[in-house]
């Protein structure tokens, strides 16, 4: 089993949905956590924090569930500008990152 | 302010050959990593440094590589020799962490073609 693991999809969604994506992780010591968005042949770059009480940020919300060990994100109102993919991120230890593979997005007019 | 610097952005080189990384991190960064990016293994953790010691290097694949922070502002990422898969796209990421996990900020990546 990988230490994170999310849907690679692809999700299809027309402009307006709401759309959601999950994560698992297996360490339960794990204890910080990020989303990052990917363009396609570009650098990633950091979307938001997870905190256990959430976290929102216009149209995304981020949620963390330790108790079942996944986080989750929440775009609402989807942009055609939101495709991309969408990483997952958790520190095992230190400052150790383990990357999801990533789910990607595609919003269509 | 400028981000991350990576150089070479595009490298092709023939299998056997040595081939040498570069990263230049944010200003006023405490940690930097070294990140590979394949389509098969996604976005893999290499080896991080804090105020330029290395801290992890237990991604690193084997020993033909090898990474170095001689200062707070530069880096390397050597392979030697190289093999077709090693091709991929590395990263290097720098964070200002004030303790905690903290936003990485990611170079543009160098793109690496081993024939």
């Amino acid at each position: 089993r990988k230490e994170v693991e999310q849907d690679p999809g692809p999700f299809n969604v027309p402009e307006g949905a709401t759309v959601a994506f999950n994560c698992t992780y297996s360490n339960s010591a794990s204890q910080s956590f990020f989303w990052y968005r990917q363009d396609c042949r570009k650098e990633p770059k950091l979307l938001m924090s997870v905190y256990s009480s959430g976290n929102e940020d216009g149209r995304f919300t981020a949620q963390l569930n330790r108790a079942s060990q996944y986080i989750s994100l929440l775009i609402r109102d989807s942009k055609l500008s939101d495709s991309a993919t969408y990483l997952c991120v958790v520190y095992t230890g230190g400052f150790k990152t383990i990357f999801g593979a990533g789910t990607r997005l595609f919003v269509k007019a | 302010d400028a981000g991350v610097i990576q150089s070479p952005r595009h490298e092709v080189t023939e299998m056997g050959q040595e081939v040498t990384l570069r990263c230049k991190p944010i200003s006023g960064h405490d940690y930097l990593f070294w990140y590979r990016q394949t389509m098969m293994r996604g976005l893999e953790l290499l080896i991080y440094f804090n105020n330029n010691v290395p801290i992890d290097d237990s991604g690193m694949p084997e020993d033909r590589f090898s990474a170095k922070m001689p200062n707070a502002s530069f880096s390397t990422l050597k392979i030697q020799p190289s093999e077709p898969r090693d091709s991929a796209v590395y990263f290097c990421a720098s964070s200002k962490t004030g303790g905690a996990p903290n936003e990485q900020f990611f170079g543009p990546g160098t793109r690496l073609t081993v024939l």
